[in-house]
């Protein structure tokens, strides 16, 4: 149980343009997700937090107009990243927690942005 | 006082030995410490975790021990294998909050 999937796993575009990546709980409800980018080597960094149909909060420094997030059910949120350039290239991971007592954290596998 | 400092930043075991990696806090509402590993390319998986009522925990070969007084808790991989190469994440948390403070990552090798 807990799966959490995303989408795509790789992604290539050209500077300028936009690329949406989904992140969906498979077999739970996640009533917050995650957002999270990392760069090699190095550990993760929060980008935004969403629950279900309210606004996501952006963490300190992260653009929310160029990273959109959209959390519209209880199993889907996307991260949209917008005008994209080189310096977005980076893997960007999503997580979900289903808001029981547990705090646990379930992430998705991951997609690979390369901007060009 | 929200950072989580981790050690060693890589670790290289032999076969058949013990790795341990270990993590500092400062806050001390914090109240939930998960451990993550992650192979290249994929995203974090939940190995084990901790409240800190407790002084240690273990499943199959991996220990998690909490020491709350000295704002410590480590983890304990024993009879490491290659299959363990990855790098591991200790995080820690305020229940309810589901908003973690990662460590900086610990790369683990395992020589066959």
């Amino acid at each position: 149980g807990a799966v959490v999937s995303q989408h795509p796993s790789w992604v290539i575009c050209k500077s300028g343009t936009s690329v949406k990546i989904e992140c969906r709980s498979l077999d739970f409800q996640a009533t917050t997700m995650f957002w999270y980018r990392q760069f090699p080597k190095q550990s993760l960094m929060l980008m935004a937090t969403s629950n279900e149909g309210s606004k996501a909060t952006y963490e300190q420094g992260v653009e929310k107009d160029k990273f959109l997030i959209n959390h519209a059910s209880l199993t889907l949120s996307t991260l949209t990243v917008t005008s994209a350039h080189p310096e977005d290239s980076s893997f960007y991971i999503c997580s979900a927690s289903d808001g029981t007592a547990t705090d646990t954290q379930y992430f998705g596998p991951g997609t690979r942005l390369t901007v060009l | 006082q929200q950072q989580v400092k981790q050690s060693p930043q890589s670790l290289i075991v032999q076969k058949g030995g013990i790795s341990i990696i270990n993590c500092a806090y400062e806050n001390t509402a914090f109240d939930y410490f998960p451990w993550y590993q992650q192979f290249p390319g994929k995203g974090p998986a939940l190995l084990i975790a901790i409240r800190p009522d407790v002084s240690e925990k273990k499943e199959g070969r991996f220990t998690i021990s909490f020491n709350k007084s000295a704002k410590q808790f480590s983890l304990h991989i024993m009879d490491s294998q290659p299959g363990d190469s990855a790098t591991y994440f200790c995080a820690a948390t305020f229940s309810g909050t589901y908003k973690y403070i990662f460590g900086t990552g610990t790369r683990l090798k395992v020589l066959a």
